[in-house]
Formats: structure tokens, C-alpha cells, sequence
């Protein structure tokens, strides 16, 4: 059981809009930063967000983030079929036993 | 750029204790904290803990106690220890390069995200 909340899976057609949300609580999510990862299949992760909403340089902006609250949200325009893949959302979580947590991921189809 | 290449023995017996290093190639070592996140076959992923170049540690609560995360300096490599494992430690094995700060403002705001990545090393347990 992860300590960030993701829906197994979303998908969407071609050039359509998703959203993968992240639920958490105050000790993560609500008083700390959020990144996302995109993880294409036998692939390592790649920082696709960080700082709740800031990409690195080669991230297209179709991909944006977003936080309010205890949730995060990753947004994903104009869909390609490249962009099937798993995406994790991660903080830091500041309870006693402090330390990152990530969500269990999310699937993503492009149908 | 920045590469991160690991390795280490990637099959063990239980009760054995795994050994993984990481070292890092084009870029400043110091500066940074260095983690180590693993993802079992078809699960999501478990940050194991993290080192900075002065050997400041923090570990994941769930496997602190079997776990010693170590830095060489001089070859600019991490490694990662797991002792005991058992067959719920397979599972692939990233390292990773890391931004960790704080940010104050009315409380103190945690800043975490790791933006290089090795390939990973595919660790199995089994007797």
C-alpha cells in the first residue's frame, strides 16, 4: 500500500487531454514539493516535473503539474502514443519517520 | 552530461547481503545527495535512502535496519548494502542523482526530486 494515492490506470486517444491525480496528506504532499516520473516499459524513470510544477529543460510543455492541497495533478495534452508509459508522482514526507514516498503509479494507455 | 553507471551481483541466496555500486562520470559529486530506489517485478518504486558527499544518510524506515548506504569520494561512487535479504528484496535497483532541500516561508517546505538515473540492476533472491 504506497503512501501517495494514483489510479492504476487512465487512457486516452490520440491527441486528448489526461490527468493523473496524487492524493496524500499534510506531512507530504501538503507541506512539501511534488515531482512526476515518467517510466516507458524496461526503462528507468525520467523526471518529467518537479517543484509541483517546473520541467526540466526537454520537457515538452505538454506535460504540466499542478498542486492544491493534500493533491497533486500531472496533465498531459496532445497525446501521443509514446506517451504510453507508467507515471509516479514523489515527495518527501516530513512524519517522525521521515523520508520519500512515491505513488503506486499510474498506467497510461493511448488507444 | 551526467551518467550514472551501477553494478553489483545480481543473483543471491537468502540471508546473503546485496552489493551495489554506483558511480558517477561528468559532473560534480559533491553538492548533491545520491539515492538508491528499487521496484519489484510488475510493482511501483521504494526509495531506499540516500548519501551526500559528506556521508550524511537518511533510510527508509521500512529497511533502516538492514541497510547501509556508503561514499568513496575519491572514485566519486555510492554503494548500497542490503543484508538478509529474502526473496521480497528482488527486484530492480536504480541509483540516482538527487535535489533535496528546504524552502522556508510560514513552515519549512521540502523540495525532493531525482533528475539522472542509472539503468538499473536487476537483483533476485532465490535459494
Amino acid at each position: 500500500q504506497s503512501v501517495l494515492t494514483q489510479p492504476p490506470s487512465v487512457s486516452a486517444a490520440p491527441g486528448q487531454k489526461v490527468t493523473i491525480s496524487c492524493s496524500g496528506s499534510s506531512s507530504n504532499i501538503g507541506n512539501n514539493y511534488v515531482s512526476w516520473y515518467q517510466q516507458l516499459p524496461g526503462t528507468a524513470p525520467k523526471l518529467l516535473i518537479y517543484d509541483n510544477n517546473k520541467r526540466p529543460s526537454g520537457i515538452p510543455d505538454r506535460f504540466s503539474g499542478s498542486k492544491s492541497g493534500t493533491s497533486a495533478t500531472l496533465g498531459i495534452t496532445g497525446l501521443q502514443t509514446g506517451d504510453e508509459a507508467d507515471y509516479y508522482c514523489g515527495t518527501w514526507d516530513s512524519s517522525l519517520s521521515a523520508h520519500v514516498v512515491f505513488g503506486g503509479g499510474t498506467k497510461l494507455t493511448v488507444l | 552530461q551526467v551518467q550514472l553507471q551501477q553494478w553489483g551481483a545480481g543473483l543471491l541466496k537468502p540471508s546473503e547481503t546485496l552489493s551495489l555500486t554506483c558511480a558517477v562520470y561528468g559532473g560534480s559529486f559533491s553538492g548533491y545527495y545520491w539515492s538508491w530506489i528499487r521496484q519489484p517485478p510488475g510493482k511501483g518504486l521504494e526509495w531506499i535512502g540516500e548519501i551526500n558527499h559528506s556521508g550524511s544518510t537518511n533510510y527508509n524506515p521500512s529497511l533502516k535496519s538492514r541497510v547501509t548506504i556508503s561514499v568513496d569520494t575519491s572514485k566519486n561512487q555510492f554503494s548500497l548494502k542490503l543484508s538478509s535479504v529474502t526473496a521480497a528484496d528482488t527486484a530492480v535497483y536504480y541509483c540516482a542523482r538527487v535535489y533535496f532541500g528546504v524552502v522556508k516561508g510560514p513552515g519549512y517546505y521540502y523540495y525532493y526530486y531525482m533528475d539522472v538515473w542509472g539503468k538499473g540492476t536487476t537483483v533476485t533472491v532465490s535459494s
